[in-house]
């Protein structure tokens, strides 16, 4: 049974960077047939894609924040990550790693899902 | 960028009553890249319905997608007391995902 397992700090200073790590377990991050995503969700509020990578580096980023953001993945350890700079407090959310199938694009495996605050 | 809109945003109803939720997308959307989620509190989202009417697996047949353009629509059939959750459709168009705001169901 795939797993997906984000990990990281549950606090960030503004203005700093959040970085996550997603550990995928009982699969390969290495299939031709998935995407591996991140969507956030800010408490009491709706669904946001971040961004997704493909197992060979190819990465899509949601258009507003672009020039924030970073993912990247280590097949290696069959980990993606998550960097995304400067945060401020709209950055406090439930973050979530998923996997999406090509074709279909539908998340159909996600993490528990993980709350980072953005506080001084 | 493609903007979902969710209606209604809530849904009162009783358990074996029919819920319809609608899904409509600012520009036409690729039928095989629209999903549906479930999302209960302090769980993560669950596909439903990939493809706009295709269920994911493990989901009973009374979920059901169906729609194509701009106009999508989730019918749940026979509301389970398990079914009161918060639900999303997602599109996926240009390498980029957007969600639907969530229509609330919730038991009247």
């Amino acid at each position: 049974q795939l797993q997906l397992q984000e990990s990281g700090p549950g606090l960030v200073k503004p203005s700093e960077t959040l970085s996550l790590t997603c550990t995928v377990s009982g699969g390969s991050i290495s299939s031709n047939s998935y995407y591996w995503g991140w969507i956030r969700q800010p408490p009491g509020k709706g669904l946001e894609w971040i961004g997704s990578i493909y197992y060979s580096g190819t990465t899509y980023y949601n258009a507003s924040l672009n020039s924030r953001v970073t993912i990247s993945v280590d097949t290696s350890k069959n980990q993606f990550s998550l960097k995304l700079r400067s945060v401020t407090a709209a950055d406090t959310a439930v973050y979530y790693c998923a996997r999406a199938r090509r074709g279909s694009q539908g998340f159909d495996y996600w993490g528990q899902g993980t709350l980072v605050a953005v506080s001084s | 960028e493609i903007v979902l809109t969710q209606s209604p945003g809530t849904l009162s109803l009783s358990p074996g009553e029919t819920a319809t939720l609608s899904c409509r997308a600012s520009q036409s959307v690729s039928s095989s890249y629209l999903a549906w989620y479930q999302q209960k509190p302090g769980q993560a989202p669950r596909l439903l319905i990939y493809a706009a009417s295709s269920r994911a697996t493990g989901i009973p047949d009374r979920f059901s997608g169906s729609g194509s353009g701009t106009d999508f629509t989730l019918t749940i059939s026979r509301l389970e007391p398990e079914d009161f959750a918060v639900y999303y459709c997602q599109q996926y168009v240009n390498s980029q995902y957007t969600f639907g705001q969530g229509t609330k169901v919730e038991i009247k």
